[in-house]
């Protein structure tokens, strides 16, 4: 059993349309990290949550802790945006770090 | 500010033999991670060390090792290299404990076992 889901494993949007991704956790956790991974390899962390809801830009991301459950949105997607996002998090027993499989996200102008 | 930077970007090795990868973290970074990423595994937690000792370690075998200096750079070590250990391995600095301050991740060191 995988301790953070995500969902939709794959999307395809259109520039300039909201996107969202939708992560689930099992475990109590400490913090939640949303993640970007380009085509090559390279990893950027975007947000690291703890409760309620953080804004950068175009992005933004949510946390329920209560729920156990957080969420990406994209406002205006474009092109640029094309990557894996993937949900990960800390747990507060035994200090480990999960990950979720990722979404992989294409942008088409 | 200078990235993580993590040495070599690429590795072959053969079945049998040990490897150490190389990460220099952000200058004032303590904190060092290791992940493994795999196609069929995803992004998966090896070890953090802090301040030079080890905090936490994920689920990998003990021939799974790692160390850091005194002057934050860690060192991972896998011995005995089997074909599965064939992966994307990313580390990333962090303030302090990772848990409680973002990451800035390294660009990888992509091992392959033949």
């Amino acid at each position: 059993k995988n301790e953070v889901e995500q969902s939709p494993q794959n999307l395809t949007a259109q520039e300039g349309e909201f996107i969202t991704i939708n992560c689930s956790y099992s475990v109590g956790i400490s913090a939640l990290h949303w993640l970007q991974q380009h085509p090559g390899g390279g990893i950027v962390s975007l947000f690291m949550l703890s409760s309620g809801k953080k804004k950068h830009g175009r992005l933004i991301a949510t946390i329920n802790i209560q729920e156990k459950h957080s969420s990406l949105h994209i406002t205006a997607s474009h092109p640029r945006d094309s990557a894996v996002y993937i949900c990960a998090v800390h747990s507060n027993t035994g200090n480990q770090f999960y990950f979720g499989t990722g979404t992989s996200l294409t942008v088409i102008p | 500010k200078a990235g993580v930077t993590q040495t070599p970007r690429y590795l072959i090795k053969t079945r049998g033999q040990q490897v150490t990868l190389s990460c220099s973290p952000i200058s004032g970074h303590r904190s060092v991670s290791w992940y493994q990423q795999t196609p069929g595994q995803g992004l998966q937690f090896l070890f953090e060390y802090f301040s030079e000792t080890q905090r936490n370690k994920g689920n990998f075998p003990g021939r799974f090792s790692g160390r850091q200096f005194s002057n934050s750079r860690s060192e991972m070590n896998v011995s005995t290299l089997e074909l599965g250990d064939s992966a994307l391995y990313l580390c990333a600095s962090s303030l302090g404990q990772a848990r409680n301050y973002g990451y800035t991740f390294g660009s990888g060191t992509r091992l392959t076992v033949v």
